[in-house]
């Protein structure tokens, strides 16, 4: 059973302050580590897919970094936003798989307060 | 391009019912995957189909619970003989090429066992 663990479980920010939070997966048999976005009510959206050890991607204000070797991934939200509030969550996909199964963590869920 | 559509949003069945789940993927979309949400749990994955094939079904349950996605018209996801443990979330998600690559979700259907 894949453990993908996210912290913290959930943050309270104030509007403009930046923030980071983290995922852990098992460093072995990695594959690909997808991360959402995903607002009460609505569906998940899709923020970045990583592959590659030292990946860096962005999305405006939001970034995610990829260590593979040692199993963690961060999200940065630098000038946090009212509207950033979500809950954030990482999914692993491993190796050996048909690569469609997404292992999800329980989520960071990010207020932000005006 | 209209995003995954899920029907109904919301269904609510008795002990021993049958449910069904349909899934509409974006258009152009050929690979279609399957989530469920218990309460209080994150994202489980169920089943990963391509147009006529089920690719993996790792995380279907044994018994009652089947998927297909034929040629024509949406994924179905089906319940026999529900249980009231059978409440939860169902998720669609799709993508265009094979994974890893991004998967787009659906709103969701809220299944309710009476």
């Amino acid at each position: 059973i894949l453990n993908v663990e996210q912290s913290p479980q959930s943050l309270h920010v104030q509007e403009g302050d930046s923030t980071n939070f983290t995922c852990s997966f098992p460093s072995s048999n990695f594959y690909a580590l997808h991360w959402y976005r995903w607002e009460t009510a609505k569906s998940p959206e899709a923020l970045f897919v990583m592959t590659l050890n030292g990946d860096e991607k962005k999305k405006g204000r939001i970034s995610a970094t990829l260590n593979t070797k040692e199993g963690y991934s961060y999200l940065y939200i630098k000038g946090s936003q009212p509207e950033d509030s979500a809950t954030y969550l990482c999914a692993l996909v491993a190796g050996g798989t048909s690569y469609g199964k997404l292992t999800f963590g329980q989520g960071t869920i990010l207020t932000v307060h005006p | 391009n209209a995003g995954v559509m899920q029907n109904p949003r919301h269904l609510v069945r008795r002990r021993g019912q049958e449910a069904r789940l349909r899934c509409s993927p974006m258009k152009g979309h050929s690979h279609v995957y399957w989530y469920r949400q218990l309460p209080e749990e994150g994202l489980k994955f169920m089943v990963y189909l391509q147009k006529e094939n089920i690719i993996d079904e790792s995380g279907m349950p044994k018994e009652r619970f089947s998927a297909e996605f034929p040629k024509e018209g949406p994924s179905i996801l089906r319940i026999q003989q529900v249980v009231r443990g059978d409440s939860a979330a169902y998720f669609c998600a799709s993508s265009p090429n094979p994974p890893p690559e991004t998967q787009y979700f659906g709103p969701g259907t809220r299944l309710l066992v009476l």
